[in-house]
């Protein structure tokens, strides 16, 4: 089992849909929780962090966090062709310096 | 505001040839700094971590290394370059707190023919 894992997609939805994309951690002593975006060729953005259960609102953007069943997701509303890119989740354990990724889920807004 | 630069962009070495990317951190001190190389198509993995000058973490045996001359400033280094060693490699820098949110620089894209 990997320690973070995404669905690799591609996650279709159309323009000024839902996106939901999700992801699941093993280590239950994980702290905080954080998710990335990653155009093609382009370094990861940090666009959300979130360190306890329930939602945090960004603009567009929600973060879901539920510790108990080890589960963060990201909402995007609206969501725009220029959404379109990978999503990368990353969770930190305690007392740790590193951050574990999991392997991105590719959202594709089709206008 | 903090900034973090990477250099070269891009980067074409034959096998065997020695390495040498650069990164710098500006509007921070004593951060944590760490090295990435994420190859086409992949997740990220962590090559190398650094919690302040001259400490050093390795976290996957191969042929490379890392140093930190100075607070802000971090290195990554190979004697000989092999083809396994093309990617896109990360520099990101984090703080000192209990969040941990690390931040990246621009990356260096090297391909080794």
């Amino acid at each position: 089992q990997k320690e973070v894992e995404q669905n690799s997609g591609p996650l279709s939805v159309p323009e000024g849909a839902i996106a939901s994309l999700n992801c699941t951690y093993s280590d239950r002593g994980s702290q905080s929780f954080f998710w990335y975006r990653q155009y093609s060729g382009k370094s990861p953005e940090l666009i959300m962090s979130i360190y306890s259960n329930g939602d945090k609102e960004d603009g567009r953007f929600t973060a879901q966090l539920n510790k108990a069943s080890q589960y963060v997701s990201l909402l995007i509303r609206d969501s725009q062709p220029s959404d379109s890119a990978t999503y990368l989740c990353a969770v930190r354990r305690d007392s740790s310096y590193k951050l574990i990724f999991g392997s991105g889920t590719r959202l594709l807004v089709r206008p | 505001s903090q900034t973090i630069h990477q250099w070269p962009a891009t980067l074409v070495q034959p096998v065997g040839s020695p390495l040498s990317l650069e990164c710098t951190v500006e509007g921070t001190s004593n951060p944590n700094l760490y090295w990435y190389r994420q190859a086409a198509g992949r997740g990220l993995q962590l090559l190398f971590y650094s919690v302040g000058i001259g400490q050093i973490s390795s976290e996957v045996p191969q042929n490379l290394s890392a140093s930190r001359p100075q607070d802000r400033q971090f290195i990554l280094s190979s004697k000989k370059l092999l083809l396994s060693d093309s990617g896109f490699y990360l520099c990101a820098w984090g703080g000192q707190g209990s969040y941990n949110e690390q931040f990246f620089g621009p990356g260096t894209r090297l391909t080794v023919l």
